[in-house]
């Protein structure tokens, strides 16, 4: 695998419930992204972390939020969430952006798939 | 921002025949080019990647190819196996914008809609 462990993998909630998702990296890496992955859509960044500092919010609703403990851990609370939140969210890590003319290389976890009923 | 369109959206090829899955972009400061293969049940997977630097990079039967002056890039596979059914992306890296905390960030990956290959044993 990739070095990169979220939890839980499945997951479903009603839309008043309050969960978290979990993703650690194993890599040494120091910022840390995430992704939603809706069916027939490109995947969409959410939120970017570098060094435990969130440098992007992708225009998400708050009824999304992430925090960034360490430079191995994020989480995405989740709250009062939507059908069409439904898609499988992943997490991945990579050197720190911005440091340097070219980027590093993302490695991502498996996803947790999330089903809002 | 950046936009990336991917074509075909599936591809059914027979085992040991090509694949080509091919990408265009909207920035021109676009410089980086993964290609991620996503399994089903798992996340996706950095196969192979190109920077703008280069026109051509190889990796065993893994090949991508770009031009800067049209912007697209290609993704060939050769010999293709039935293990190599799998849902592809292509990326792309556009240019540096200011980020959250007033520093430089080097563009976020912007990712094509998939192509769904089946190779047939």
């Amino acid at each position: 695998e990739t070095g990169v462990t979220q939890t839980p993998r499945h997951l479903v909630m009603g839309m008043t419930n309050k969960k978290s998702l979990k993703c650690e990296q194993h890599l040494g890496h120091n910022a840390m992204y995430w992704y939603k992955q809706s069916a027939k859509k490109p995947l969409e960044l959410m939120f970017v972390y570098n060094f435990k500092e969130q440098t992007e919010n992708n225009s998400v609703p708050s009824r999304f939020s992430p925090e960034c403990p360490n430079s191995s851990h994020l989480f995405l609370h989740l709250h009062t969430l939507q059908p069409e939140d439904s898609a499988l969210y992943l997490c991945a890590s990579s050197q720190a952006t911005g440091t340097s003319g070219f980027p590093y290389e993302q490695y991502f976890g498996p996803g947790t798939r999330l089903t809002v009923t | 921002g950046e936009n990336v369109e991917q074509h075909p959206s599936t591809l059914s090829v027979q085992e040991g025949d090509s694949a080509v899955i091919k990408c265009t972009y909207s920035d021109s400061a676009s410089n980086y080019f993964p290609w991620y293969k996503q399994e089903l049940g798992k996340g996706p997977q950095l196969i192979i990647d190109i920077r703008s630097n280069v026109g051509e990079k190889k990796d065993q039967r893994i090949a991508v190819t770009l031009n800067k002056t049209a912007k697209h890039f290609s993704l060939h596979i050769t010999e293709t196996q039935p293990e190599d059914s799998a849902v592809y992306f292509c990326a792309a890296r556009g240019g540096s914008t200011i980020d959250n905390a007033g520093g430089t960030s080097y563009g976020k990956l912007t990712f094509g809609q998939g192509t769904i290959l089946t190779v047939h044993p």
